[in-house]
């Protein structure tokens, strides 16, 4: 299986921040990574596809990079509905799919 | 409005079985992959199972491979999964999405716990 490691786990920060979470492949996955937002009590959200094509939908101070093993996904000017946890997902494979850990993003 | 809702969960002995199902309303099952993946509250995602649109070809993670049956009716627009020989690991909320590779649309989730 592919492994996915995101950090940080927590990540506190503050409105109007820009913060970054790293999410790094166990082997090459090209272009092939997802990002995903959960809340409390909700399903996750699909933010983010092939690397760095947002979802309909969602603000343009979501953004994601990467290839290969190492992605990141940033959010420019943090806004309090951001907070919530993240997750990457690789779909190099049906290896099986395999998500990251999650970071979770709190207010400061 | 795009709605899948997930039923069927509950409380069950180890060793015990149970059938979730996935109704879709505002969206068509009959076009798209659809998956289950689960999550202990508080824990990550972890993917556990994937049909084609046919019900022709289906997938499992290895922690349920032999135990679980992905199924559905594209007649009734929802998505089965049938869940055998439980243990306490499979104690966890079970989301069914759409999608091909990635998870779009999702449901809210029905909670399954083992335990005796």
């Amino acid at each position: 299986d592919i492994q996915m490691t995101q950090s940080p786990s927590t990540l506190s920060a503050s409105v109007g921040d820009r913060v970054t979470i790293t999410c790094w492949a166990s082997q090459s996955i090209s272009r092939w990574l997802g990002w995903y937002q959960q809340k409390p009590g909700k399903a996750p959200k699909l933010l983010i596809y092939d690397v760095s094509t947002l979802e309909s939908g969602v603000p343009s101070r979501f953004s994601g990079s990467g290839f290969g093993t190492e992605f990141t996904l940033t959010i420019d000017s943090l806004q309090p509905d951001d907070f919530a946890t993240y997750y990457c997902q690789q779909y190099n494979t049906y290896s099986p799919y395999t998500f990251g850990q999650g970071t979770k993003v709190e207010i400061k | 409005e795009v709605q899948l809702v997930e039923s069927g969960g509950g409380q069950v002995q180890p060793g015990g079985s149970l059938r979730l199902s996935c109704a879709a309303s505002g969206f068509s099952i009959s076009t798209s992959w659809m998956h289950w993946l689960r999550q202990v509250p508080g824990k990550g995602l972890v993917w556990v199972s994937r049909i084609n649109s046919a019900g022709t070809t289906t997938g499992y993670a290895d922690s349920v491979k032999g135990r679980f049956t992905i199924s559905r009716d594209n007649a009734k627009n929802t998505l089965y999964l049938q869940m055998n020989s439980l243990t306490a690991e499979d104690t966890a909320l079970y989301y069914c999405a759409g999608g091909g590779n990635l998870f779009d649309p999702w449901g809210q989730g029905t909670l399954v716990t083992v335990s005796s």
